[in-house]
């Protein structure tokens, strides 16, 4: 049972370059959500996808979108790369849950990103 | 404020000792609870679900406070495989999706 993957492992470009990233979800889950996660802090949510759909974003600006295909996998867009984007994008995927016992999420193991 | 606010720790304790993290969060509106473990340069790691009636896995013990917004993890004998950064973790949202807030996670080291 393959876990969530993520492509490419490691990226570097340069400042006003664009980039994109890719997550395959586990084997039966059929939603994703991206993180940003800065050095010595905790991931931030970027934004989740359903059904093909953006669901809920979080604090990011429009240079950061996303797009999830009919197979569930999931490409994460990075425009006009900043210094600040620097960082190690995380894919999650999960189940529909609600409640106490719902959405337990699942995450890839990441592209570090530098934007020097 | 932060939404989820954690112990900022570092916490060094020898093998076999107990140590327990703390966690506050701010939404009253949030759904569900999780400890998440994440060693250097790795993934974040489901390790246990946080339930209202409080829930142990092994050596491990996670609790619920709702009416005080309060989240609790503690690590019973503890082994060097243990060191890594624990994240407090809250999901908020709709019923079917839904966010997850992290805390800025505590350093745990355990020596020999």
């Amino acid at each position: 049972d393959a876990g969530v993957t993520q492509s490419p492992t490691h990226l570097i470009k340069t400042r006003g370059q664009q980039v994109t990233l890719r997550c395959s979800p586990k084997s039966g889950h059929d939603t994703v959500s991206w993180y940003q996660q800065a050095l010595g802090q905790g991931p931030q949510f970027i934004f989740q996808y359903y059904e093909e759909e953006e669901r809920q974003r979080g604090n990011f600006p429009d240079r950061f979108s996303g797009h999830q295909f009919p197979n569930y996998s999931s490409e994460l867009n990075v425009n006009a790369l900043l210094l600040g984007d620097s960082a190690l994008y995380l894919c999650a995927s999960s189940l529909p849950g609600s409640g106490e016992r719902g959405g337990k999420q699942f995450f890839g193991p990441g592209t570090r990103l530098t934007v020097l | 404020r932060k939404e989820v606010e954690q112990d900022p720790g570092p916490f060094n304790v020898p093998e076999g000792a107990t140590v327990a993290f703390n966690c506050t969060y701010s939404n009253s509106a949030s759904q569900s609870f999780f400890w998440y473990r994440q060693d250097c340069r790795k993934e974040p790691k489901l390790l246990m679900s946080v339930y209202s009636s409080g829930n142990e896995d092994g050596r491990f013990t996670a609790q619920l406070n709702r009416a005080s917004q309060y989240i609790s993890l503690l690590i019973r004998d503890s082994k060097l495989s243990d060191s890594a950064t624990y994240l407090c973790v809250v999901k908020t949202g709709g019923t079917s999706y839904g966010k997850l807030t992290f805390g800025q996670g505590t350093i745990l080291t355990v020596h020999p």
